[in-house]
């Protein structure tokens, strides 16, 4: 049990659809980043968050958004979901000086 | 741009016996950690060991331990008396160690481990 939840656990939307993934950290855990692993790869980071704003950010379009709340929950938007969006989403979260926790990813279908 | 190459897609090892994973990477930096990951069914991503680039013994943890080589860039996993458990897909990941990149992980294409009774 690593504390950080995300959800929705599965999910399937539509070419051209909007998603939004969420993901709830342990109290404290002021830094946040997303990863998308696509079917038999390695995750890819997004981007990151700390303290709300955002401080790096992977190979990926603006079309790729997020924020960070400060009880420390996360979103992660996607807009005009293409095919390729399919892929397990992850976030990690972590104090300064500790380690990171995933979560157990939410699992985007596009159709 | 650092990259992580995992050269093993699969691999397998009998129940009780040793395993070793490779890794390497490529970085211009000097100051990084790099980590094994296990990735089991239920998705969910558990640190198995880190290693800090500035230190020159390789870390421990129980069955597990990394041979660590700074100027190969290189970073093993080796897994001792191997136990069902262990069957998982493993990621060797890098991270720079930077303030406030704490989790910009930069994974390898990963190791899908399966242990055989």
């Amino acid at each position: 049990e690593t504390g950080v939840t995300q959800s929705p656990t599965h999910l399937i939307k539509t070419r051209g659809q909007q998603v939004t993934l969420r993901c709830s950290s342990q109290s404290g855990h002021n830094t946040v980043s997303w990863y998308q692993q696509a079917l038999g790869q390695g995750p890819q980071f997004i981007f990151q968050y700390y303290r709300e704003e955002e401080n790096g950010r992977g190979n990926f379009p603006p079309r790729f958004s997020g924020l960070q709340f400060p009880n420390y929950s996360s979103e992660l938007n996607v807009n005009a979901l293409e095919l390729d969006d399919s892929a397990l989403y992850l976030c990690a979260s972590k104090v300064q000086g500790s380690k990171a926790f995933f979560g157990q990813g939410t699992r985007l279908t596009v159709v | 741009a650092q990259t992580v190459t995992q050269s093993q897609p699969e691999m397998s090892v009998q129940e009780a016996e040793t395993v070793t994973l490779s890794c390497t990477y490529d970085t211009s930096e000097s100051d990084y950690y790099l980590f094994w990951y296990k990735q089991p069914p239920s998705r969910q991503m558990i640190l198995v060991i880190r290693q800090e680039a500035y230190k020159q013994q390789n870390a421990t943890e129980n069955r597990f331990s990394v041979n660590f080589q700074k100027a190969a860039k290189s970073f093993s996993l080796k897994i001792s008396d191997s136990q069902l458990g262990d069957a998982a897909m493993y990621f060797c990941a890098y991270r720079r160690n930077l303030f406030n990149t704490g989790n910009q992980f930069y994974f390898g294409t990963g190791t899908s481990l399966t242990v055989i009774p």
